[in-house]
């Protein structure tokens, strides 16, 4: 599997909208990008996952770029409910098992 | 957490007793794996179960350490002879039988042992 690297922690104010930087610079062409976040005491929270185009549901959005080395989880409202460790994973997608490499993530802290 | 159940949440245990986590998936879920959450550090893939069968063990400890998920009930970890080291959160997920390429993995809340 790729590796992700992420910035260590960041911050976000309430209300605003928390972009989650990942760069996954030796992904291949069958490999997915997940997003997780585990909120303190809690079992990982799948979010949102995609392969190439841009993905949307309703907790957050992922945009990937074109050449997919790297994605960008947004988390358009922040509450303080998402403070949380957030990470970003690459897996190959097919019919056989993949296991998921949790790396270090991101420390998101949402103030008032 | 999506309906993947654990039990017990806490677990506190003698050195050199045995530990036994359960794990029920997710209704209509046939595949199970779990992962074990080390103070401060991420989680860490053990072993993938399908009913009755291990798939992949490759994370598991090669002693004192083993897994099941049978046709009937939850799937078990089961820890012998526990050491300090083996405190830690452990943690259960499940995904669907699916025919196409996707396989989400959704986590239960976790057993949280502690080793005296």
């Amino acid at each position: 599997d790729a590796k992700t690297t992420q910035p260590t922690s960041m911050d976000c104010a309430e209300g605003r909208a928390a972009n989650l930087p990942c760069n996954h610079s030796t992904i291949s062409g069958n490999e997915y990008v997940y997003w997780y976040r585990q909120i303190h005491s809690q079992g990982p929270q799948y979010i949102i996952h995609g392969l190439k185009n841009n993905e949307t549901n309703e907790m957050a959005s992922l945009i990937i770029t074109e050449d997919r080395k790297s994605s960008t989880l947004i988390l358009p409202h922040a509450t303080l409910r998402d403070t949380a460790v957030y990470y970003c994973i690459v897996r190959v997608a097919n019919t056989g098992f993949q296991k998921l490499v949790f790396g270090t993530g991101t420390r998101l802290l949402v103030s008032p | 957490n999506a309906g993947v159940m654990q039990n017990p949440r806490h677990l506190v245990r003698r050195r050199g007793q045995e530990a036994r986590l359960r794990c029920s998936p997710m209704k209509g879920h046939s595949h199970v794996y779990w992962y074990r959450q080390l103070p401060e550090e991420g989680l860490k893939f053990m072993v993938y179960l399908q009913k009755e069968n291990i798939i992949d063990e490759s994370g598991m400890p090669k002693e004192r350490f083993s897994a099941e998920f049978p046709k009937e009930g939850p799937s078990i970890l089961r820890i012998q002879q526990v050491v300090r080291g083996d405190s830690a959160a452990y943690f259960c997920a499940s995904s669907p039988r699916l025919t196409d390429t996707q396989e989400t993995q959704y986590f239960g809340p976790g057993t949280r042992l502690l080793v005296l």
